[in-house]
């Protein structure tokens, strides 16, 4: 059971180009999220999805698309790429069951992707 | 909006030391969580309280939500170098929101 894993690790981009960030789970989660960490600033919600072919806006959504396509996978793309984007962008997934008490699921989050736009 | 408050940013102790970091929202919240971030790793899930007044422990760690469910603390007894890290405590107004992420505490244990 891998978990929660990213591809790449690192990238380096410069600015203009484009690249897609893929995160897949093993846990059969519904929800997936994606973050970005910045220095004094946690973790900010980029955009999320509750299911297979739905995705939704988060805190900071301009400059990324994303995709939903598979249960398993959630795609995160820089269609053009700045360098206020330089981040480590980190994947999570819940089961998807909040609302069934008062609790909310527990985020399980990926490696992260260290990415630099010079 | 919704606002995540934790202080310190910073802390730094000598090991043996207590430690605490608190955390406070604007609004009432369904409940609260605890995530620790070791230096270039990821963060991973410490405990969630839920109900008015809660207190947990985990070993050295002893997590409180207030009895106004607007703020928590999380409290380390004697702390070990093991315990470097960010803290972040992480809110939802209801168990179907979005969660949002505090900034964080970050941890330093001097030996």
């Amino acid at each position: 059971n891998a978990g929660v894993t990213q591809t790449p690790k690192f990238r380096v981009l410069k600015t203009g180009q484009s690249m897609t960030l893929l995160c897949a789970q093993d846990m059969n989660h519904e929800y997936m999220y994606w973050y970005r960490q910045d220095p004094g600033m946690g973790l900010r919600l980029i955009h999320y999805s509750v299911g297979e072919g739905t995705t939704a806006k988060g805190e900071v959504p301009d400059g990324y698309n994303v995709s939903r396509l598979k249960k398993q996978n959630f795609l995160l793309g820089l269609e053009s790429a700045a360098p206020s984007q330089t981040s480590v962008y980190f994947c999570a997934s819940t089961t998807g069951l909040a609302g069934a008490w008062e609790g909310t699921d527990t985020q399980y989050f990926g490696p992260g992707t260290r990415l630099t736009v010079l | 909006g919704q606002q995540v408050m934790q202080i310190p940013q910073y802390q730094h102790v000598q090991e043996g030391e207590d430690f605490t970091t608190y955390c406070n929202s604007s609004t009432t919240l369904s409940n609260i969580q605890w995530y620790k971030q070791r230096p270039g790793g990821h963060p991973v899930f410490l405990i969630q309280l839920v109900k008015s007044g809660e207190v947990k422990k985990q070993k050295r760690l002893t997590f409180q939500f207030g009895e106004a469910k607007k703020n928590s603390s999380l409290h380390i007894t004697a702390t070990q170098t093991t315990d470097v890290g960010t803290y972040f405590c992480a809110q939802s107004k209801t168990s179907y929101d979005k969660v949002i992420f505090g900034p964080g505490t970050s941890l330093s244990v001097i030996p």
